[in-house]
């Protein structure tokens, strides 16, 4: 089975612009959820979607949005970018049952000046 | 989820079991302990998880105390390749899903 596949892996924005990131699990999958890694913060938890319902959100600002399609790829777009947004963002996959693990994606690089 | 705690480094020589532990002294009944590993700004990486038994895969061992306060995950022949951060996460095996990481455990493996 294919992993999960992040697009783009590299981007860079100016203070203010808005982005979307986008993330498709593997095959199979109906979960996908979203992190946030900083050198400052680590990993932090931003969301997560299932069957296109969000079913679980971390503490981060309303310019932090996402969605999931039919498909169970995800998007997740951040509006109004701030310095401090640039981090690594990851996406996760995971099948949805009792236990199941969640399987990483390669990550979107943002850098925002 | 219960906290976990983990040091900071540790170095290994090629070819020896890295043996890397982790407390989790507050777990509850129904909690899980993973562990993955993040190589330079990649994507963590699923090693392992188990309850209380001990578990066994083809990338590592997982040894979970009686008292499941303590765990250790021990990759058997440590490689360049194998140095990386790796992070022991407790997690509910139902409701919340999200992994909560911590500062994790910088391994070098040394040549």
């Amino acid at each position: 089975k294919a992993g999960v596949t992040q697009t783009p892996r590299y981007l860079i924005k100016t203070r203010g612009q808005q982005v979307t990131l986008s993330c498709s699990p593997i095959s199979g999958h109906r979960s996908v959820s979203w992190y946030q890694q900083t050198p400052g913060q680590g990993l932090q938890f931003l969301f997560e979607y299932f069957s296109e319902t969000q079913r679980n959100k971390g503490n981060f600002p309303g310019r932090f949005s996402g969605r999931q399609f039919s498909n169970s790829r995800s998007e997740m777009n951040v509006s109004t970018l701030e310095l401090g947004d640039s981090a690594l963002y990851l996406c996760a996959s995971m099948g949805g049952g009792y236990t199941d693990t969640q399987y990483f994606g390669p990550g979107t690089r943002l850098t925002v000046l | 989820d219960a906290k976990t705690t983990q040091p900071t480094s540790m170095d290994c020589a090629e070819g020896r079991a890295a043996n890397l532990p982790c407390n989790h002294s507050t777990i509850s009944g129904n909690e899980y302990v993973y562990w993955y590993r993040q190589i330079h700004s990649q994507g963590p990486q699923y090693i392992i998880h188990g309850l209380k038994n001990n578990e066994t895969n083809e990338m590592a061992s997982l040894i979970i105390t009686e008292d499941r306060k303590s765990s250790t995950l021990i990759l058997p022949h440590a490689t360049l390749r194998d140095t990386a951060v790796y992070y022991c996460i407790v997690r509910e095996g139902t409701g919340r899903r999200a992994l909560t990481f911590g500062s994790g455990t910088r391994l070098q493996v040394q040549p």
